[in-house]
C-alpha cells in the first residue's frame, strides 16, 4: 500500500522557537495533502489543505502565519510551527491523497510536538 | 456539507465477545465511508472503505461494515475481538474533504 512518512516523529522544542515538520508521500505522488491537529483523546482536526504549488487553504479558526504549509513537490509537504508556545503542544498527522487509487488518503505516523 | 456521528466514546468488551461500533452521517452528495484504527502515538490505519457496490464492505483484521443508506449508518463490526485490537475508531466521510468523527475507545479486556 502506498505510504506516507513523517519526520521527525517525536520534538520538543522551547517556546519561541520554530519547528519544521516533514510529510512525504514515498511510492506515489500527492498533489494535494492534509495537514490535522490532534489532542489527546481527541477527534482529528484538519488545519489546512496544501495543493502542490499553490497557497495553503487554511480551516477556520488556523493561524496561517502561525502554521506555515509549504507544498513544494509531489512528495513533499512541511509544517512549521512559529513562535512555538505550550499550547502548540499536539500531535500532529499529516496525511496524501493519492489520486491514482479513487482518491484515497493515507496517513503518516504522526508528530508529536512538545513546546517547553 | 458532511458529518460524522459516532454515538460511543467507549466501548468495553471482553476477548472473543463480538462489537459493533456505532457510525452514522449526513452528506448531501456522493458517500464515500472509512473507518480507521489508531493505535497509541501513531498515525491512522484504514479498516475498510466504502466506496461503491456492495453494502457489506470486509476490511482487514476481520471487521467488517455495513452501509445503509436509509438509516444513514455506517456501522462497524468484528464477530470475536482479540486484546491487540484495543485502540481508537475513527469513522469518516469523504467529501470535499475527509470529515473525521469523534472516535471510539475499544478496550478489550482478557
Amino acid at each position: 500500500g502506498a505510504v506516507v512518512s513523517q519526520h521527525p516523529s517525536r520534538v520538543i522544542c522551547k517556546s519561541g522557537t520554530s519547528v519544521k515538520i516533514e510529510c512525504r508521500s514515498l511510492d506515489f505522488q500527492a498533489t494535494t495533502m492534509f495537514w490535522y491537529r490532534q489532542f489527546p483523546k481527541q477527534s482529528l482536526m484538519l488545519m489546512a489543505t496544501s495543493n502542490e504549488g499553490s497557497k495553503a487553504t487554511y480551516e477556520q479558526g488556523v493561524e496561517k502565519d502561525k502554521f506555515l504549509i509549504n507544498h513544494a513537490s509531489l512528495t513533499l509537504s512541511t509544517l512549521t510551527v512559529t513562535s512555538a508556545h505550550p499550547e502548540d503542544s499536539s500531535f500532529y498527522i499529516c496525511s496524501a491523497r493519492d489520486h491514482g487509487r479513487r482518491g484515497e488518503q493515507y496517513f503518516g505516523p504522526g508528530t508529536r510536538l512538545t513546546v517547553t | 456539507a458532511q458529518s460524522v456521528t459516532q454515538l460511543d466514546s467507549q466501548v468495553p468488551v471482553f476477548e472473543e465477545a463480538p462489537v459493533e461500533l456505532r457510525c452514522n452521517y449526513s452528506s448531501s452528495v456522493s458517500v464515500y465511508l472509512f473507518w480507521y484504527v489508531q493505535y497509541p502515538n501513531q498515525g491512522l490505519q484504514l479498516l475498510l472503505k466504502y466506496l461503491s457496490g456492495s453494502t457489506l464492505v470486509k476490511g482487514i483484521n476481520g471487521f467488517e461494515a455495513e452501509f445503509n443508506k436509509s438509516q444513514t449508518s455506517f456501522h462497524l463490526r468484528k464477530p470475536s475481538v482479540h486484546i491487540s485490537d484495543t485502540a481508537e475508531y475513527f469513522c469518516a466521510v469523504l467529501g470535499d474533504k475527509l470529515i473525521f468523527g469523534t472516535g471510539t475507545r475499544l478496550q478489550v479486556f482478557p
